[in-house]
């Protein structure tokens, strides 16, 4: 079993729509959990971090971590075609801070 | 100002050739990293330097050394290039935040296409 599963995608929607993107994880050492987005042939930026389980949000942006089912999902409210990029999951554990990304999702948000 | 920068942004070489990927960062972090990207947007961590010091080295073939001169700086040189390198070389930095959480910085990235 992968230690972090994340549908590649592409995931496509017409503007305006709520997109769930989610990553499943199997190792209970992971403590941090970030959301990356990557715009193409661009680096990969921080969208948001958590560390609890619960909700966090940011303008249109919620994460959400549920330690008890291994189970971390970014929310985008009202999506805009500037959303569309890969999204990636990522994690620290075992007292690292060095982040560990999963294979991410590809957004196409369309007009 | 760029925070973290690399240099070449497209390299396209020989299998076999020799070739070095340069990445210096203004934002004063203690730790930089070379991460790969494949052609199917996985990327994974290669190497990480704390204060110019190697603290992680993942499976990576000994063809690939990494070199930083000053914490602000860490090159990547490979050799012998194999078609099986090409694919995005991305380096970043961070300054841990305590806890385990950081946020790391990119580069725009390097396309190394080996022919």
């Amino acid at each position: 079993q992968k230690e972090v599963e994340q549908d590649p995608g592409p995931l496509s929607v017409p503007e305006g729509a709520i997109v769930s993107l989610n990553c499943t994880y199997s190792n209970s050492a992971f403590q941090y959990f970030m959301w990356y987005r990557q715009y193409s042939r661009k680096g990969p930026e921080l969208l948001m971090y958590t560390y609890s389980s619960g909700n966090k949000e940011d303008g249109r942006f919620t994460a959400q971590v549920d330690k008890s089912s291994k189970y971390i999902s970014l929310f985008i409210r009202d999506s805009q075609p500037s959303d569309s990029a890969t999204y990636l999951c990522a994690w620290t554990s075992g007292g690292s801070y060095i982040p560990t990304f999963g294979r991410g999702t590809s957004l196409i948000v369309h007009p | 100002d760029t925070a973290v920068s690399q240099t070449p942004k497209y390299l396209v070489t020989q299998m076999g050739n020799d070739k070095s990927i340069k990445c210096e960062q203004n934002l004063g972090h203690d730790t930089m990293y070379w991460y790969k990207q494949d052609s199917k947007k996985f990327l994974k961590i290669m190497f990480s330097y704390n204060n110019k010091e190697l603290i992680i080295n993942e499976t990576v073939p000994n063809r690939f050394s990494p070199k930083s001169p000053d914490k602000a700086h860490l090159n990547l040189h490979i050799n012998s290039l194999e078609l099986g390198d090409s694919a995005v070389y991305f380096c970043a930095s961070s300054q841990e935040g305590g806890y385990g959480n950081t946020e790391a910085f990119f580069g725009q990235g390097t396309r190394l296409t080996v022919v």
